[in-house]
């Protein structure tokens, strides 16, 4: 199956600095992103799409200015939490979109972030 | 009403049951159908997707999708205590919707 890469796997950071986490598709291009967050027990709640090339759309309530999604390429988007807060500590997942004879999502292992 | 119903759970099973696990949606023009499988602090991993009504097989697993009750289904043959994990519907058209998934723990 198709692989996806996320980098960091957890991230420890102290209140008001930025970080930044990197998502790759590592066989197969994509041109769509998506960037997710989860907390514990909870179901996958979905913050952005990210389009290579174009802006990402964002879901309602997520603020597009403290996470910025970069789709530089279309094996790489980023997602920065910036000027992250206690309250931002989640888990952030992302996944490609394959279009290739079908329709679907591959998931990167997660980011694990912590604010302290 | 959500676009993808899924029974939380949890299910408990003893080790060697078949488990059936299943969603129910609304939106007739979904096309594309899938299950994914994600273990604790891990992210999804996909197990089956299927295009069309009928059953898709691969190992343990089978998919079955009826497109007329608009219902999807997973069964697990030979349930093993490495499948207890949360099990995600998803569906597609064009737009990706999630169920909440279900929580499975197979007991030795």
């Amino acid at each position: 199956g198709a692989v996806v890469s996320q980098h960091p796997s957890w991230v420890i950071c102290k209140s008001g600095t930025s970080v930044k986490i990197e998502c790759r598709s590592l066989d197969f291009q994509a041109t769509t992103m998506f960037w997710y967050r989860q907390f514990p027990k909870q179901s996958l709640m979905l913050m952005a799409t990210s389009n290579e090339g174009s802006k990402a759309t964002y879901e309602q309530g997520v603020e597009k200015d403290k996470f910025l999604i970069n789709h530089a390429s279309l094996t790489l988007s980023t997602l920065t939490v910036t000027s992250a807060h206690p309250e931002d500590s989640s888990f952030y997942i992302c996944s490609a979109r394959l279009e290739l004879g079908t329709d679907t999502q591959y998931f990167g292992p997660g980011t694990r972030l912590t604010v302290l | 009403q959500k676009e993808v119903e899924q029974d939380p759970g949890p299910l408990s099973v003893p080790e060697g049951a078949i488990v059936s696990l299943n969603c129910t949606y609304s939106n007739s023009a979904f096309q594309y159908f899938m299950w994914y499988r994600q273990y604790s602090r891990k992210g999804p991993e996909l197990l089956m997707y299927t295009y069309s009504s009928g059953n898709k097989e691969d190992g343990r697993f089978t998919a079955q999708v009826d497109k007329s009750s608009k219902y999807i289904s997973l069964f697990i043959r030979d349930s093993q205590p490495s499948d207890s994990a949360t099990y995600l519907c998803a569906m597609s058209d064009g737009k990706f919707y999630f169920g909440s998934g279900t929580k499975l723990n197979v007991k030795p």
